[in-house]
């Protein structure tokens, strides 16, 4: 069965730092992956979406980045980390197929709290 | 605009108190709808796909239907471990996939 980790689960950083995010999936072949923010009482923003190895789409301007080294493997990163980046960021995955209308299954998350 | 509007925002129910959320959206094309639940400090946890109207799914105490306009997400009975958030996504032709802000379920023994 397929699984996806997220870690580290919670994260304090001070302003101005750099930030790291990583997840993988298991048990599946050349899954989209995607990057969600999810903030009180705004539900889930779409960051990025990647389709396969190298390919990143960018759904909003920001002060984030995203890459995908391996197949199952999707980052989130930062250079100098703001204080509206705090938030509760969720990856997850769905099968990449020809229709495209499949669930996406997400991770546990990742609480951002920046001081 | 492609729009996803759940409601309500919150619901606090007895046990065995029988009840629906709704998912109402206005979509250029629907490919499909998703219901998940989401517990606290935790990833939503995926329930079911809608894929066109009149369709229907069921698991344990829920059932999800569709219209054109709107989806149910209709709970029967309910326990207070089905207490959590509630969301629904539409996603539409261009395979943009927007989600509700969700529904707090509250279940009170």
């Amino acid at each position: 069965s397929q699984t996806i980790h997220q870690w580290p689960a919670t994260l304090v950083q001070p302003v101005g730092s750099p930030l790291s995010l990583e997840c993988t999936v298991e048990g599946t072949s050349n899954p989209n992956l995607y990057w969600y923010r999810q903030a009180a009482g705004r539900g889930l923003q779409l960051l990025f979406y990647s389709v396969g190895i190298g390919q990143i789409s960018s759904e909003v301007p920001q002060n984030l980045s995203a890459s995908r080294p391996q197949d199952r493997q999707f980052i989130l990163s930062s250079k100098k980390l703001l204080l509206s980046d705090s938030g509760f960021y969720l990856c997850a995955w769905s099968v990449h197929a020809a229709y495209s209308n499949q669930p996406q299954h997400f991770g546990d998350g990742t609480r951002l709290s920046i001081l | 605009e492609d729009q996803v509007t759940q409601s309500p925002e919150a619901l606090r129910l007895q046990e065995g108190e029988s009840s629906s959320l709704n998912c109402s959206y206005t979509v250029s094309g629907l490919r499909g709808l998703f219901w998940y639940r989401q517990d606290p400090g935790k990833g939503p946890e995926f329930l079911f796909t809608l894929y066109s109207a009149g369709e229907e799914k069921e698991k344990e105490r829920l059932k999800a239907t569709l219209t054109k306009k709107e989806s149910f997400l209709h709970i029967t009975a309910p326990k207070p471990e089905d207490s959590a958030t509630y969301l629904c996504a539409v996603q539409a032709r261009d395979d943009k996939i927007i989600f509700g802000k969700g529904t707090r379920l509250h279940i009170l023994p």
